[in-house]
């Protein structure tokens, strides 16, 4: 199976602060279509997850212009400029490229 | 509004069986794929199976191949799990998951539904 691995676990922002997270995969998430199959989703508190980015950079519908996501390869960031009291949860980066498809055990995002 | 709805979750004893149902709303539930993922607290999320729109592609993650079985009816809009041979190990938060055309991500979940096995 493919693993991927965030780090941290864990984080606790300022509001206004930036954060990064950072995702790595064991086997390259770029599929022969071209795509690059890696996504980030957020699970706030009592709510099942939500898909934030995908395709590595692309923003879903109606997800602020704050979170940006990079990389390539096996190797990707999610970062969060100007933190909010409401972007607290937990953030999974998931690859899509090979069954099963998987998540990363999660990045608990609070604010101080 | 786009729309999925568990159901079926229930307490259940080890070896037993359970279906559960997701009921879609809000956009035509024929054109999309769809998923089955579940959550614990220790193994996090775990994506188990997916079903083409159609219904002729099937995938199981090996952790329930041969005892769960992924289905759909897209005259009902319905999406449904069943589990059989039910373990301990079973017990999660189970999230049905629509598709992005083209893509493997799931961009919209059902709020989830209980599963416990429990002796």
């Amino acid at each position: 199976d493919t693993v991927v691995t965030q780090t941290p676990l864990s984080l606790s922002v300022t509001p206004g602060q930036s954060a990064s997270i950072s995702c790595k995969s064991t086997r390259s998430l770029l599929h022969s279509s071209g795509k690059t199959l890696l996504y980030w989703y957020l699970q706030k508190p009592g709510q099942p997850p939500q898909l934030l980015i995908y395709g590595v950079s692309n923003r879903f519908s109606g997800v602020p212009d704050r979170f940006s996501g990079s990389g390539s390869g096996t190797d990707f960031t999610l970062k969060i400029s100007r933190v909010e009291t409401d972007d607290v949860g937990i953030y999974y980066c998931m690859q899509g490229i090979q069954l099963p498809w998987t998540f990363g055990q999660g990045t608990r995002v609070e604010i101080k | 509004q786009v729309q999925l709805v568990e159901s079926g979750g229930d307490l259940v004893k080890p070896g037993g069986s359970l279906r559960l149902s997701c009921t879609a709303s809000g956009f035509t539930f024929s054109d999309y794929y769809m998923s089955w993922i579940r959550q614990t607290p220790g193994k996090g999320l775990e994506w188990l199976s997916h079903i083409s729109d159609g219904g002729s592609a099937i995938y199981y993650a090996d952790s329930v191949k041969g005892r769960f079985t992924i289905s759909r009816d897209n005259a009902k809009n319905s999406l449904y799990l069943q589990m059989n041979s039910l373990r301990v190990e079973d017990t999660a938060v189970f999230y049905c998951a629509k598709h992005i055309i083209g893509e493997t991500a799931f961009d919209i979940w059902g709020q989830g539904t209980m599963v416990t096995v429990s002796p």
